[in-house]
């Protein structure tokens, strides 16, 4: 199958600070990617997604960007909040509508 | 705002036992997956509906487990017999069937095979 990676499995910030969670990719026919937040016995739930024609995208908080060149994308969030605090994973798709999931970031926020 | 229902949230079975799971998409989504999560993993596909039809069971463990979506709404996936590795996060999530787009998870049947 796809790699997706993170490459921090941990990350730990500030209340109030800026976060910034890194993904790699391996396929770079990948046309369509997703941030999902995953809370403690929930299930993902959807962040903001970016397609390959796209460098950046911005949402409520949240920033994403994406280096085609390096296969890279990465999730920023401003302004960090204690409710952050969860498991990020980044989805990659390739066809088919099927993605391929990383191993996720922890992210906690330090009050 | 449409969420994605599953049930139950939680099961408890000996191993041996058969185990069902039951998803409800969110209403008119055409398409519909299975996912299992290892605790600490990333969720990993079993099997894609499109409509009633199966598009790709080709991770599913089809010794013992299946799934159908006899009327192309709400789906089963079931396990038998189930087996201590089976232990996880069964996920369900459904999206529009119009070509790329979001998939909408829901909240999960958390299994403990004991």
């Amino acid at each position: 199958g796809e790699s997706v990676g993170l490459h921090l499995p941990t990350l730990s910030v500030q209340e109030g600070d800026n976060s910034i969670i890194n993904c790699a990719y391996s396929n770079s026919a990948s046309d369509y990617f997703i941030w999902y937040k995953q809370e403690s016995g929930k299930g993902p739930q959807f962040i903001i997604d970016i397609r390959s024609n796209m460098d950046k995208r911005q949402g409520q908080r949240v920033t994403v960007l994406l280096n085609k060149t390096v296969k890279h994308l990465s999730l920023q969030i401003a302004a960090t909040q204690p409710g952050d605090s969860a498991v990020y994973f980044c989805a990659e798709n390739i066809g088919g509508n099927q993605f391929y999931f990383g191993t996720g970031t922890s992210l906690t926020v330090i009050p | 705002e449409a969420e994605v229902a599953q049930s139950p949230r939680y099961k408890i079975t000996e191993k041996s036992q058969a185990v069902a799971f039951w998803c409800d998409p969110i209403s008119g989504h055409a398409t519909l997956y299975w996912y299992r999560q290892i605790l600490g993993q990333g969720p990993e596909l079993l099997v894609q509906f499109q409509d009633e039809s199966v598009v790709d069971d080709s991770q599913l463990p089809k010794d013992r487990f299946s799934a159908e979506r006899l009327k192309g709404v709400d789906s089963t996936l079931k396990i038998q017999p189930a087996e201590l590795g089976d232990s996880a996060m069964y996920l369900c999530a459904s999206s529009s069937g119009t070509g790329l787009e979001t998939q909408y998870f829901g909240p999960g049947t958390r299994l403990l095979v004991l």
